[in-house]
This record gives structure tokens, sequence and C-alpha cells, in this order.
């Protein structure tokens, strides 16, 4: 299966951490990536993390990957405004065409409160 | 070194008329993907291309929609008698290391 699922809307308070949960159902992932997109605005990458690994920091960023229950989450640490967006993961996997297919859930809406 | 550039970034159309977007990849990069995007929803595949190439075309509606990606000059996706349906975002990605991908800015379509 190819579903990767995530909650819609996330409300935290500006200077809390901010956690985003995703699950997604295909053991054979390669990378597993997290996107940011603010209104009006395309995609930008954040962070990746190869299926390999368990866990990725990067400044406030930590990302988490329970490889046996198929769980990956974005830790975001003493959150801003700035950081209101829609954020989406998405996995890579081989499909049957010989090529790495990438796809993305379904996006969270962080709302932070100042 | 420019990213992911797509335009027109807002393009409006009538029902019956055609919509071209354009893609230009990052440099270096010679594979795109297209995506759509309707509004409060999450990315739906379209189609993948490298130079010349259609790799997986397995998002895109068997009617209407086209997309290439000649040899020179950006990938192109090409709507044909557009319905208000197809009012959404279509976002391009270049494909770089690790399988990542690159947005572009988006092409805001709305059919009137």
């Amino acid at each position: 299966g190819e579903d990767v699922e995530q909650s819609l809307f996330l409300s935290v308070r500006e200077g809390d951490s901010s956690v985003i949960n995703c699950t997604y159902t295909d053991s054979s992932s390669t990378y597993l990536y997290w996107y940011k997109q603010e209104p009006g605005a395309g995609l930008q990458l954040l962070t990746y993390i190869f299926s390999n690994m368990d866990m990725k920091q990067d400044q406030r960023l930590t990302v988490l990957l329970n490889k046996k229950d198929k769980h990956l989450s974005l830790r975001i640490a003493d959150t801003q405004t700035g950081d209101s967006a829609i954020y989406f993961c998405a996995e890579s996997m081989g499909n049957s065409g010989g090529y790495q297919k990438v796809t993305f859930g379904t996006g969270t809406k962080l709302q932070v409160i100042p | 070194n420019a990213g992911v550039m797509q335009n027109p970034r807002h393009l409006v159309r009538r029902r019956g008329q055609e919509a071209r977007l354009r893609c230009s990849p990052m440099k270096g990069h010679s594979h795109v993907y297209w995506y759509r995007q309707l509004p409060e929803e999450g990315l739906k595949f379209m189609v993948y291309l490298q130079k010349e190439n259609i790799i997986d075309e397995s998002g895109m509606p068997k009617e209407r929609f086209s997309a290439e990606f000649p040899k020179e000059g950006p990938s192109i996706l090409r709507i044909q008698q557009v319905v208000r349906g197809d009012s959404a975002a279509y976002f391009c990605a270049s494909l770089g290391g690790s399988d990542t991908q690159y947005f572009g800015p988006g092409t805001r379509l709305t059919v009137l």
C-alpha cells in the first residue's frame, strides 16, 4: 500500500514544542521527508531521514523514525509564529517501474498562537 | 543557483480554453514531477518525466491533459478545454540526490 496519513490540524503556543506525526504503510521505504508549505507557496524541503536511521536532528528540528510501527514524527523546538504552515511528510520507495516513487501525506496545518 | 521555476504564477482561463503551464527544473536536474493540489487538500501525483521521455503518467487524467519535457526548454503541462474542476495549484518538482524533490512556487489556475 502507499498510504501516508497525518492528523489534519495542530495548535501550539509560541515557545512550546510541536510534534507532528505521520504513519505510513510501506515497509520498504527508502527515505522519509518533511516538507513545509506556507500560504500561497510551494513545498520547501525541511529535512529527510534514511530508513535505516532512528533519529536526525537539525537545529530546532528533530525527526524520529519508528520503523517497526511505521511511524515518523517531526518535533519543532521553541515553536515560533513563523513556523505556522502546513507540514507534509512523504516517503520514497521503489516500484515496478524501477524508480523511486514519492508519496505525500495529507498535510498537518500547524497554528502557532502568540 | 536558481531553484525550480514555474510560470505563470497565476493563470486565468475561461471554460473551454487551453492552459499551458511551464516548469524549468534546477540546473543539472533532468527529471521532473507534476502534482495538483486542490484547496485544503494534499498533493496528488500526476506525471513523472525525464527529458524526452514520460516515465510514469499514472496520475494523469486520461483526457485533456498531457505533459512533455523536451530536450531543450522547460517541461510543459497542457490542459485542453479546461473546466471549472481544473482550478487548482499545479506544482512541479525536480529530482535531486537522495530521491529528494525540490518544488517550484506553483501555478494557480483559475477557470471561470
